[in-house]
């Protein structure tokens, strides 16, 4: 099956800092790719869905200023969460869809994100 | 808007037979997944439905009821490797394609 891949696993930063999370599909391209946070014993959240070549669609709720999403190309799509909080801590997953309709997301492996 | 239920926690015996149910509300259904996610993991695909009935594969098993908006998975033989959280997740054609994720099921496979 297709492969994502996503790093950082896991990163610790101070309070006011930003971390940049990678995504990116290994051996197809993905036009469009999602982004969810996870908090301790709750399920996944969709953040946004990132689109080639086009800004990213938030969900409500979710800070657009806070959390940037650039997908640059058909492989590759950053998070970035600038002026990290404590209360952004919380384990964020990309996933990616091959085509559009297409049953199967493909996770990337998750970044821990702890903010001190 | 969309509502998935599920059951919080449930416990089986090691060898034996767990239904893991899913209920849920939806317009535009287009579809109902299975994933099954390890503590500090990313989820994995375990299933797919989209036409009423059963789908199996191998110990796995997943049914579908679209007028009921029902959903079971049925783990067979269980190992104490399937202790893992299992997410019932709907995509909708009325949130373009995107899959709504259940509070998930964490099974605790004893000895």
């Amino acid at each position: 099956g297709a492969v994502v891949s996503q790093h950082p696993s896991w990163v610790i930063c101070k309070s006011g800092t930003s971390v940049k999370i990678e995504c990116r599909s290994l051996d197809f391209q993905a036009t469009t790719m999602f982004w969810y946070r996870q908090f301790p014993k709750q399920s996944l959240m969709l953040m946004a869905t990132s689109n080639e070549g086009s800004k990213a669609t938030y969900e409500q709720g979710v800070e657009k200023d806070k959390f940037l999403i650039n997908h640059a190309s058909l492989t590759l799509s950053t998070l970035t969460v600038t002026s990290a909080h404590p209360e952004d801590s919380s384990f964020y997953i990309c996933s990616a869809r091959v085509t559009e309709g297409n049953e199967k997301l493909f996770f990337g492996s998750g970044t821990q994100l702890s903010v001190l | 808007g969309q509502n998935i239920d599920q059951p919080t926690e449930m416990t089986a015996t090691e060898g034996a037979i767990v239904q893991i149910n899913c209920t849920y509300q939806t317009s535009g259904f287009n579809g109902l997944f299975w994933y099954q996610q390890h503590a500090g993991e990313a989820p994995t695909f375990l299933s797919y439905n989209v036409l009423d009935g059963l789908e199996e594969k191998g110990r796995f098993s997943s049914f579908l009821s679209r007028s009921k908006g029902y959903s079971y998975l049925l783990l067979k033989e269980l190992q104490m490797k399937d202790s893992a959280s299992y997410l019932c997740a709907v995509r909708s054609t009325s949130r373009s394609y995107q899959l709504t994720f259940g509070k998930g099921t964490k099974l605790s496979v004893i000895p």
